[in-house]
């Protein structure tokens, strides 16, 4: 039963550097979410996902973009990484609004 | 916009006694409650949810938490703590207007011994 997987788990990356984070779900779910997570702020909204093809801006989306090209996948970009975007970041997926979102076991990103 | 206050950021508790960790939101129209766990180097699980219905929710690990409209309140408690239940607790937020899940800021819960 995999669930949501994030790759990778654990990631350093130079100032000024891109990556993208990959979120994959098997359980059909059509809504997903990427959340950061930094001590003291707890889960952050970044942007979520209503359906194949959508996307949609959270609480902080600055410095980020998103592609959900295929309904399983939930790709998050970082163009140009900054010392403010190290943090954990999480990825959810739900069946549907408003109900039980699950969530991956995190990716642990450091900007250097 | 809805928005969720966590007034504890952390909160000793012996074992095997009683605890509430407290949540209050804001929201203009309908709401959907969530509670969350967190432990050590894990992903985040559901505890318990109120989307309609009895106020009082019943969760995993013998939580509970009930619904206060005009407190705006939606309290999580346990009647006896084990030293298991050392987390990082979540309270979160959905309504109607949008497809968003508010977090909360969380409570650290320390069991002491």
């Amino acid at each position: 039963n995999a669930g949501v997987t994030q790759t990778p788990k654990f990631r350093v990356l130079k100032t000024g550097q891109s990556m993208t984070l990959l979120c994959a779900q098997d359980m059909n779910h059509e809504y997903m979410y990427w959340y950061r997570q930094d001590p003291g702020m707890g889960l952050r909204l970044i942007h979520y996902s209503v359906g194949e093809g959508t996307t949609a801006k959270g609480e902080v989306p600055d410095g980020y973009n998103v592609s959900r090209l295929k309904k399983q996948n939930f790709l998050l970009g970082l163009e140009s990484a900054a010392p403010s975007q190290t943090s954990v970041y999480f990825c959810a997926s739900s069946p549907a609004p408003r109900t039980e979102a699950f969530f991956g076991q995190g990716t642990r990103l450091t900007v250097v | 916009a809805q928005s969720v206050t966590q007034l504890d950021s952390q909160v000793p508790v012996f074992e095997e006694a009683p605890v509430e960790l407290r949540c209050n939101y804001s929201s203009s129209v309908s709401v959907y409650l969530f509670w969350y766990v967190q432990y050590p180097n894990q992903g985040l699980q559901l505890l318990l949810k109120y989307l309609s219905g009895s106020t009082l929710v019943k969760g995993i690990n013998g939580f509970e938490a009930e619904f206060n409209k005009s407190q705006t309140s939606f309290h999580l408690r346990k009647p006896s703590v084990h030293i298991s239940d050392t987390a990082e607790y979540f309270c979160a937020v959905s309504d109607k207007r949008d497809d968003k899940i508010i977090f909360g800021k969380g409570t650290r819960l320390h069991i002491l011994p």
